[in-house]
């Protein structure tokens, strides 16, 4: 299995519907993340979360929300979704040395 | 605020040519510079780090360069393959906030036969 896995791989929505992309890992990382890809804009942070009590915003936040059900589990909600949405999302978890990355959710909002 | 900058945003190299990327910061807490590598359809995954009191490291075709007085380092894979083609990401390492990280934009890197 892997180390962090996401959950869907893909995922086609309508303007205006809520949207749960969920994320566990098997590392016992305390520290999780939620990052979105954009072409030509590198990763930017979303949320991150430092322990199952611990929720902060990230750069771009705005329409977005979190929830750390467990140490190995954090999803993301998509409130009301829009079109300039469509992007690829990832989950990370990190430790001292660096983050291990989900392979992502390619979410397109139509 | 870009703490780690990153450049070129694109790379066009040939199969066999030396392809070199580079990242600049400012914040003088950062010790460790981790380099990560993503391919389509993947997540980025750890390739190579270093930590600031050494100038190079080597692993295999792929070595990061650090120059601590200028506050930068570099990534070059030699003898660039096909395969090598992906994302590049350099990212930095603060212990001062409690183990942060700070990516760089990125680099897309494509290898032609």
């Amino acid at each position: 299995d892997a180390d962090v896995t996401q959950t869907p791989r893909n995922r086609i929505t309508k303007t205006g519907k809520r949207i749960m992309l969920e994320c566990s890992q098997t590392k016992g990382h305390d520290r999780m993340y939620w990052y979105r890809q954009d072409p030509g804009l590198g990763l930017r942070l979303i949320y991150y979360s430092f322990d199952v009590k611990d929720i902060n915003k990230g750069e771009i936040s705005d329409g977005y929300s979190v929830s750390r059900q467990a140490q190995a589990k954090f999803s993301l909600s998509l409130e009301s979704a829009i079109p300039n949405q469509t992007a690829l999302y990832f989950c990370a978890t990190s430790d001292i040395y660096g983050y291990t990355f989900g392979s992502g959710t390619r979410l397109t909002v139509v | 605020q870009q703490q780690v900058k990153q450049s070129p945003q694109s790379l066009i190299v040939q199969k066999g040519g030396i392809s070199i990327i580079n990242c600049a910061y400012e914040n003088t807490a950062f010790d460790y510079f981790p380099w990560y590598q993503q391919f389509p359809g993947k997540g980025p995954a750890l390739l190579i780090a270093i930590r600031p009191d050494v100038s190079e490291k080597k692993e295999g075709r792929f070595t990061i360069s650090f120059n601590k007085s200028a506050k930068q380092f570099s990534l070059h894979i030699m003898d660039s393959q096909p395969g090598d083609s992906a994302t590049y990401f350099c990212a930095a390492r603060t212990l001062t906030t409690g183990n942060q990280f700070y990516f760089g934009t990125g680099t897309s890197l494509t290898v032609i036969p």
